[in-house]
């Protein structure tokens, strides 16, 4: 619900422009990554994913961008609308079984579209 | 959405109550999670499944037991519900692991007083 939104780094975007949202990942090992949206009181809901052989990849409106050399993965929103406001979560994991494989999360970014 | 249904949705519990949340999949996937979301932690894993009455713990599984008697449902239970167990708990599906993204249900909010 809301209390998720406490605590977490904030951008705000006028409606329209473009939203860059950045996420640093932890384990060089990573091989998989994801983006997730949540919006308030409701469970987070995949946007788009990379594997680690890609630099880029699109999707509507969305353009994540994987640096693996700085272990750096971004999300790009064009045309930002009032119902992308929600927390955004970059999630990783590697081929590996066991627990290897289970995603981990970063803590979030809050975004906030102004009408 | 990928049916998922966690149960209840909200509870209220007193310190020292034993509690279960279930989480019930009609999607067939092998692979179930139970997370907690917690304000600056983001999404941490307690357990997870990967078979019929084949579980393992994740981050931060201390407090918690889950049971899978059934490929459909896992359940997170509580022995002794503590009032740092306050938090939104997120159950997850997968069809692999790795590679893949997990699908969440709407969540259970558990207040622990």
């Amino acid at each position: 619900g809301e209390s998720v939104g406490l605590h977490l780094p904030t951008l705000s975007v006028q409606e329209g422009d473009n939203s860059i949202i950045n996420c640093a990942y932890s384990n060089s090992a990573s091989d998989y990554f994801i983006w997730y949206k949540q919006e308030s009181g409701k469970g987070p809901q995949f946007i788009i994913d990379i594997r680690s052989n890609m630099d880029k990849r699109q999707g509507q409106r969305v353009t994540v961008l994987l640096n693996k050399t700085v272990k750096h993965l971004s999300l790009q929103i064009a045309a930002t609308q009032p119902g992308d406001s929600a927390v955004y979560f970059c999630a990783e994991n590697t081929q590996g079984g066991g627990s290897q494989g289970n995603l981990i999360f970063g803590k979030g970014t809050k975004l906030s579209v102004k009408p | 959405d990928a049916g998922i249904t966690q149960s209840p949705r909200h509870k209220v519990t007193e310190t020292g109550t034993p509690v279960t949340l279930r989480c019930h999949q009609t999607e067939n996937h092998r692979y179930m999670y139970w997370y907690r979301q917690d304000p600056g932690h983001g999404l941490r894993l307690i357990h997870y499944s990967y078979g019929v009455k084949d579980t393992d713990k994740g981050e931060v599984s201390d407090g918690y037991s889950v049971s899978r008697s059934k490929t459909e449902d896992f359940l997170l239970t509580l022995e002794s519900a503590t009032s740092s167990q306050t938090s939104v708990y997120f159950c997850a599906i997968s069809r692999v692991q790795g590679y893949t993204e997990a699908f969440f249900g709407q969540g259970t909010r558990l207040t622990v007083v």
